[in-house]
């Protein structure tokens, strides 16, 4: 069955870094796109940016310009997402999300990962 | 890039109908046919129940439906039911691989 898993929370002082991974099994990989989302406390969800699996090309939200990453590797089937420069304001749990063949929505989500940024 | 604009919340009885709006643009909403819904629980990952502005999921009962007009779609639930209470969240396509989310809908079923 199709799984996205994501990696456990975090916890990061302002101005770190951190690193999201999302496991994909049971479809190819190859063949999907992935998308990352994220939700702060109370708030609606945010796209983040896309990336292919297949070239490693990438898009991202004008908002996250510069300061966000996203890789992926075949050979572990899973997808990376890093923000840098964090601040209070980029706590939050983060998702990645499949992209349906021949569309743009989302079938399959991962579990989401906490990021906190707190001193 | 804005979100697309939800109401904050609605809300209805066991058995009654409501309807969600998500107001964009010729831009995104009003431009593609890639709008889609998704239902959340609190603490849950969302959830796809709509896609392609009308079609739905297999799985995702017909009491929900996804209607458009011009830069405005609707999610429509009849027959509401107590899990249906949840928060649901509009997304659109909006041109050079980017996607918008609306800031969502809490659903109150009283």
């Amino acid at each position: 069955q199709v799984q996205l898993v994501q990696s456990g929370p975090e916890v990061k002082k302002p101005g770190a870094s951190v690193k999201v991974s999302c496991k994909a099994s049971g479809y190819t990989f190859t063949n999907y796109a992935v998308i990352w989302v994220r939700q702060a406390p109370g708030q609606g969800l945010e796209w983040m940016g896309w990336i292919s699996t297949q070239r490693g090309s990438t898009s991202y939200a004008q908002k996250f310009q510069g300061r966000v990453t996203m890789t992926t590797d075949t050979s572990t089937t899973t997808v990376y997402m890093e923000l840098r420069s964090l601040t209070s304001d980029d706590t939050a749990v983060y998702y990645c999300a499949r992209v349906a063949i021949g569309g743009w929505h989302n079938d399959y989500w991962g579990q989401g990962t906490l990021v906190t940024v707190s001193s | 890039q804005s979100a697309l604009t939800q109401p904050r919340s609605v809300s209805g009885s066991p058995g009654q109908s409501v309807t969600i709006s998500c107001t964009g643009t010729s831009s995104d909403v009003g431009g593609y046919n890639s709008v889609s819904w998704y239902q959340q629980h609190p603490g849950k990952a969302p959830k796809l129940i709509i896609y392609d502005v009308n079609k739905r999921p297999s799985g995702v009962p017909d009491r929900f439906s996804g209607s458009r007009s011009g830069n405005t779609a609707y999610l429509a639930i009849s027959g509401l039911q107590a899990e249906d209470e949840a928060d649901y969240c509009c997304c659109a396509f909006a041109g050079s691989y980017t996607l918008m989310f609306g800031g969502g809908t809490k659903l109150t079923v009283l």
